[in-house]
C-alpha cells in the first residue's frame, strides 16, 4: 500500500522559510501528483500547489504564487515545499496528498501524508 | 471565504440520514467531477467519493454522491457515531487552474 510520510513539526521565526518533506513509499511515484495543502487551525482545506515528477514542472495557485516552492526527487521518492517570507498567519497543518490517477493534476487525493504543524511565531 | 459553499453543520440521531449540499459553478462543479472527504477530529482528511458518485474500496456504502448542474450532495444513511467528523467538497476549478473546496461541513450524531 502506498504511504506518504512527512518530515517533523516546526517552529519558524516571522519571515523565515519552511522546508517539508514527503517520502512516498510502497508503490509508483514519478507518475503520480503529489499536492501540498495548507489547514489553518480551525480552518478548511486550501490547495498550495503541485507537481507530477516525471514531468518535473510544478502548478502553483495563485494565492501562494511566489511564495512557494514545489519539487520531487525521484531518486529518493520525496516530494518538498518550501514555504518563504512566513506570517504568523502560515501557522497551519501542511499536507501532502497524491493524485488518484496517473499523469494529472485534477483528479482526487486518495493518499494523504499525517500532516506537518508548522509554527510561525516571534 | 470558500469557493464551494456547504452549510457549516449538520446533525441527525443515530440511523438516519443527513445530506450536506455542496454549491459552486459552471467553472467548478458544472464542468468538474466533485469529490468528497471526510476529516475525523486530529486526523488527515480521507477520500470519500470521487467522480461525483464513486467510493473507493473501504468505503462503506452507507455514503453515497450525487451531482446536479452546479451543485452536489453527500448523504449518509443509517448514520453511525464514528460518522461525526467534517466533510469537505471539492473540484477542479477551470478558471483558477486548481482545485477548490467548500468551507466543510461538520456532521454531529446526537
Amino acid at each position: 500500500q502506498v504511504q506518504l510520510v512527512q518530515s517533523g513539526a516546526e517552529v519558524k521565526k516571522p519571515g523565515s522559510s519552511v522546508r517539508v518533506s514527503c517520502k512516498a513509499s510502497g508503490g509508483p511515484f514519478n507518475t503520480y501528483a503529489i499536492s501540498w495543502l495548507r489547514q489553518a487551525p480551525g480552518h478548511g482545506l486550501e490547495w498550495m500547489g503541485g507537481i507530477i515528477p516525471i514531468f518535473a514542472k510544478a502548478n502553483y495557485a495563485q494565492n501562494f504564487q511566489g511564495r512557494v516552492t514545489i519539487s520531487a526527487d525521484e531518486s529518493t521518492t520525496t516530494a518538498y515545499m518550501e514555504l518563504s517570507s512566513l506570517r504568523s498567519d502560515d501557522t497551519a497543518v501542511f499536507y501532502c496528498a497524491r493524485g488518484r490517477g496517473t499523469y494529472s493534476l485534477k483528479d482526487a487525493f486518495d493518499i494523504w501524508g499525517q500532516g506537518t504543524m508548522v509554527t510561525v511565531s516571534s | 471565504q470558500s469557493v464551494l459553499t456547504q452549510p457549516p453543520s449538520a446533525s441527525a440521531t443515530p440511523g438516519q440520514r443527513v445530506t450536506i449540499s455542496c454549491s459552486g459553478s459552471r467553472s467548478n462543479i458544472g464542468t468538474n467531477f466533485l469529490y468528497w472527504y471526510q476529516q475525523l477530529p486530529g486526523t488527515a482528511p480521507k477520500l470519500l467519493i470521487y467522480e461525483n458518485n464513486q467510493r473507493p474500496s473501504g468505503v462503506p456504502d452507507r455514503f453515497s454522491g450525487s451531482q446536479s448542474g452546479t451543485s452536489a450532495s453527500l448523504a449518509i444513511s443509517g448514520l453511525r457515531s464514528e460518522d461525526e467528523a467534517v466533510y469537505y467538497c471539492a473540484a477542479w476549478d477551470n478558471s483558477l487552474s486548481g482545485p477548490v473546496f467548500g468551507g466543510g461541513t461538520k456532521v454531529t450524531v446526537l
